[in-house]
């Protein structure tokens, strides 16, 4: 069936610093969504992308789709403690179609 | 506006025991989704309901049942639960994209 791994599983950084997770799929996907999950928290929706190579950008915030819409990247640019949490992915083979998601990267920011 | 409500927020249960889990949503969506959390292995889709009166398995539906009892509210039963079962589970609802879900409920089965 469908997978989607992300990595990495973990990620310490000093405020300030950059912060990249990636997202694979075993599939195709029609779109792909992230969530951001505070520590005690639900998942929140961020952000969807539908087409092939399509970059996002949220203030400090850059979503990507690749060209084969078989992969994504987050990318936070000089991470703030309101940063911290843990981050998924979550494909959708097809619009409307059960969405599965990836385990996750936590990440922790040392002011 | 509540958006997804879920209950209760924690439970403690025995082995063989039975309960069920609550959700509804007032914004009108149509889809409906039962997801359960555990460390390391990100959300897990047990069951779903893409629109009144239907259900459908998810990737771990084993011991478990759901019941989506109107447009609002989607129920997930455990008949007879089991140490496996610990996990935090979470309810969502969509519409076009982008899940809203409940707080969750942290249930730990002993």
């Amino acid at each position: 069936g469908q997978q989607v791994m992300q990595i990495p599983q973990y990620q310490h950084v000093q405020e300030g610093e950059d912060f990249t997770t990636y997202c694979n799929s075993s599939t195709t996907l029609s779109n792909i969504q992230w969530y951001k999950q505070r520590p005690g928290g639900h998942p929140v929706f961020l952000i969807q992308l539908v087409k092939s190579g399509e970059v996002k950008k949220q203030k400090r915030l850059t979503f990507q789709f690749g060209e084969a819409k078989k992969n994504s990247s987050l990318h936070i640019t000089a991470t703030q403690t309101t940063d911290v949490g843990t981050y998924f992915c979550a494909g959708q083979a097809d619009q409307g179609g059960k969405l599965i998601f990836g385990q996750g990267t936590e990440l922790s920011v040392k002011p | 506006n509540a958006g997804v409500t879920q209950t209760p927020k924690f439970q403690v249960l025995k082995t063989g025991q039975s309960m069920t889990l609550q959700c509804a949503q007032d914004m009108n969506h149509n889809s409906m989704y039962w997801y359960r959390q555990d460390p390391g292995m990100g959300l897990r889709l047990i069951y779903y309901s893409a629109s009144e009166g239907t259900t459908d398995k998810g990737e771990v539906p084993n011991g478990y049942n759901v019941s989506r009892l109107n447009k609002r509210e989607f129920s997930l039963r455990l008949e007879s639960a089991a140490p496996s079962q610990t996990s935090v589970y979470f309810c969502a609802s969509s519409q076009n994209y982008g899940y809203t879900f409940g707080s969750g409920t942290r249930l730990t089965v002993v």
